[in-house]
């Protein structure tokens, strides 16, 4: 069965340092691979998705990440963090042979310090 | 103004009640879903449907039904015989091609149990 794994369950950063946020996903067919991010009480707006292509993936408000196939990974990264970055980051998987169904990870709760 | 809607926010179940979330989307999908959040947990698929009037479980089904009767609605409902409803409730739409895509997510419903 498809997993994803994100290893660090809380990350702390200052303001303006930079974030890379961990997900590592089982292998299977071609991927299909999404950050999503909630703020407490709300629902997921996605970041960024990866379908093919550039493995270097632009998503909204400064975010970024890594497809690595040798890896199985699929790493979130933003260069400075800003305070209203503070929220739930979930990374999710999806593979082509399972009809669109989506596979998510336990989440990431990122907590900015001033 | 197109996106999807859940009502209501708040919900509250007494013992034994079936209740029943909504679920609307005018974005054209063909797809809809329902997961459910647990705290310090990723998202878990109850349900989901690619066309109209087809559903299928998803992972954590038991206790749970759904209908689809139009494009555009996707209600859930939480029977008796789900004896640990309380969580919150997340409803997606997708468009449906046979592979991934990206889902979007309404703002939820939080489910309390009296």
């Amino acid at each position: 069965a498809q997993s994803v794994t994100q290893p660090d369950i809380h990350i702390t950063v200052s303001e303006g340092a930079s974030l890379e946020l961990r997900c590592n996903y089982s292998y299977g067919a071609t991927p299909y691979l999404f950050w999503y991010v909630q703020s407490p009480g709300q629902g997921l707006q996605l970041l960024l998705k990866y379908f093919s292509g550039d493995t270097l993936v632009q998503g909204i408000k400064g975010f970024e990440a890594e497809f690595k196939r040798s890896q199985s990974s699929f790493n979130l990264r933003k260069p400075s963090v800003h305070w209203s970055d503070a929220a739930e980051y979930f990374c999710a998987v999806v593979y082509n042979t399972n009809a669109g169904k989506s596979t998510f990870g336990d989440g990431t709760t990122l907590t900015v310090k001033p | 103004d197109g996106g999807i809607t859940q009502s209501p926010k708040y919900l509250f179940r007494k013992e034994g009640q079936n209740v029943t979330l909504s679920c609307e989307q005018n974005l054209n999908h063909d797809a809809m879903y329902w997961y459910r959040q647990d705290p310090g947990q990723g998202l878990r698929l109850i349900y989901y449907s690619q066309i109209v009037n087809d559903f299928q479980k998803g992972d954590i089904a038991e206790g749970y039904s759904v209908s689809r009767e139009k494009k555009e609605s996707f209600p859930l409902t939480v029977t008796s015989a789900q004896k640990n409803p309380t969580a919150f409730y997340l409803c997606a739409s997708g468009f449906s091609r046979g592979r991934g895509e990206t889902q979007y997510f309404g703002p939820g419903t939080r489910l309390l149990v009296l």
